[in-house]
């Protein structure tokens, strides 16, 4: 069965900064990774997914994830953030059928 | 464009009520799946559907039943409510089953058992 780990339950980061958002991944064949963002009171919301090719994959509000094979992970970043990205992530991973999420890391972006 | 629609957004129970939360969406997705999302524990698959007729269970789907009678609607029914069932429910659809398909979510819905 596939499954992820966000192995930060929160990230804090300064106005500007890069930031970095962690996921690893268990899966047995090729994986179909997403990041998802979901804002207070609302439903998640797609950044971006990697199914293949380069490992590098931009989405969203300038938000992009690496894609490592031997690490077998799936880290999303941003080279400068800001305090509107301030929200919940989801890194999850989809087999044939269902979806399966992490357990969620908090982005905390301060001015 | 609307993409899937939940209802209701709050809903408070009392233990032992039954109740069906409402999922539509208009992008013609043939997948349709209900999640809970409980805090620390991300989001948990309850039930799933492939198409109009096709129904599977997912990873908590104990005191909830689904149907899937047409594309568009995929209700999820709480058969005896319990204080466990509290949580928030999203509901999510896909073109299709093939992994390289992401998900639209609804908005969610927001429910308290007492």
């Amino acid at each position: 069965a596939q499954s992820v780990a966000q192995p930060e339950d929160q990230v804090n980061v300064a106005e500007g900064n890069p930031l970095t958002v962690k996921c690893t991944y268990s899966v047995s064949g090729n994986p179909y990774l997403f990041w998802y963002v979901q804002y207070p009171n609302r439903g998640l919301q797609f950044l971006l997914k990697y199914i293949t090719g380069d490992n590098l994959v931009k989405g969203s509000y300038g938000f992009e994830a690496e894609f490592n094979k031997s690490q077998t992970s799936f880290h999303l970043k941003k080279p400068s953030a800001l305090v509107s990205d301030s929200a919940l992530y989801f890194c999850a991973v989809r087999a044939r059928g269902d979806m399966r999420f992490g357990a969620g890391t908090r982005l905390t972006v301060k001015p | 464009n609307a993409g899937v629609t939940q209802t209701p957004k709050f809903q408070v129970l009392k233990t032992g009520q039954s109740m069906t939360l409402q999922c539509a969406q208009d992008m013609n997705h043939e997948y349709m799946s209900w999640y809970r999302q409980d805090p620390g524990m991300g989001l948990r698959l309850i039930h799933y559907s492939v198409g109009a007729g096709i129904t599977d269970q997912g990873e908590v789907p104990n005191g909830y039943n689904v149907s899937r009678s047409t594309t568009e609607d995929f209700p999820l029914r709480l058969l005896s409510a319990a204080p466990s069932q509290t949580s928030v429910y999203f509901c999510a659809s896909s073109y299709s089953d093939s992994p390289g398909y992401g998900y639209t979510f609804g908005s969610g819905t927001r429910l308290t058992v007492v």
